[in-house]
């Protein structure tokens, strides 16, 4: 299957800093990628929806200033927590199609656990 | 709103033992359906996705759709310890967005 990169792996912060989780396709180009936010025992929501050279589309609920994404090429797409709260700390993941069929065919990156202090 | 539902279990099975994980939506227009797994601590990993009714099998795996039920399940045959996962269902919108819509998943133990 198509390899999806996503880095950090963990990352401790204090409050009111920024973290940078950067998600990248490592043998395909993906036009749009997807980050995702699960908290413990509970089901990934979708956060918003990345699109190579535009702006992202954010789901209801989620604040556009605060998880800033930038997808500046086709095989990379950043998420940025600015000034993290202990409310922020979860596991967030990045996915990527590799386009159809069957569309939704997702791969996803190995994940940030973020932890705000 | 749409909806995936499955039963968050946990569901135990003896080594080699079927194990059934079911899954519901609420979208009668959904067309893509996928199942996942997913460790503890890792990311989802896909297992297997249909879009038309009836079974679709790989290997020790099989997947069986009915849309006129709005049911999607995943059969695991000959099930191993290492099968023991979280297994995430996720469905995708009608008109072939690749936005997908997950269930909170069935926590499965395969016991030795």
């Amino acid at each position: 299957g198509a390899v999806v990169s996503q880095h950090p792996s963990w990352v401790i912060c204090k409050s009111g800093t920024s973290v940078k989780i950067e998600c990248r396709s490592l043998d395909f180009q993906a036009t749009t990628m997807f980050w995702y936010r699960q908290f413990p025992k509970q089901s990934l929501m979708l956060m918003a929806t990345s699109n190579e050279g535009s702006k992202a589309t954010y789901e209801q609920g989620v604040e556009k200033d605060k998880f800033l994404i930038n997808h500046a090429s086709l095989t990379l797409s950043t998420l940025t927590v600015t000034s993290a709260h202990p409310e922020d700390s979860s596991f967030y993941i990045c996915s990527a199609s590799t386009g159809g069929p069957p569309t939704g065919k997702l791969f996803f990156g190995s994940g940030t656990q973020l932890s705000v202090l | 709103q749409k909806e995936v539902e499955q039963n968050s279990g946990p569901l135990s099975v003896p080594e080699g033992a079927i194990a059934s994980l079911n899954c519901t939506y609420s979208d009668r227009g959904s067309q893509s359906f996928f199942w996942y797994r997913q460790y503890s601590g890792k990311s989802p990993e896909l297992i297997m996705f249909i879009y038309s009714n009836g079974d679709k099998e790989d290997g020790r795996f099989t997947a069986q759709l009915n849309k006129a039920s709005q049911y999607v399940s995943l059969l695991i045959r000959d099930s191993q310890p290492s099968d023991s996962a979280t297994y995430l269902c996720a469905v995708g919108f009608q008109g072939g967005s690749e936005k997908l819509v997950f269930g909170k998943g069935t926590k499965l133990t395969v016991n030795p």
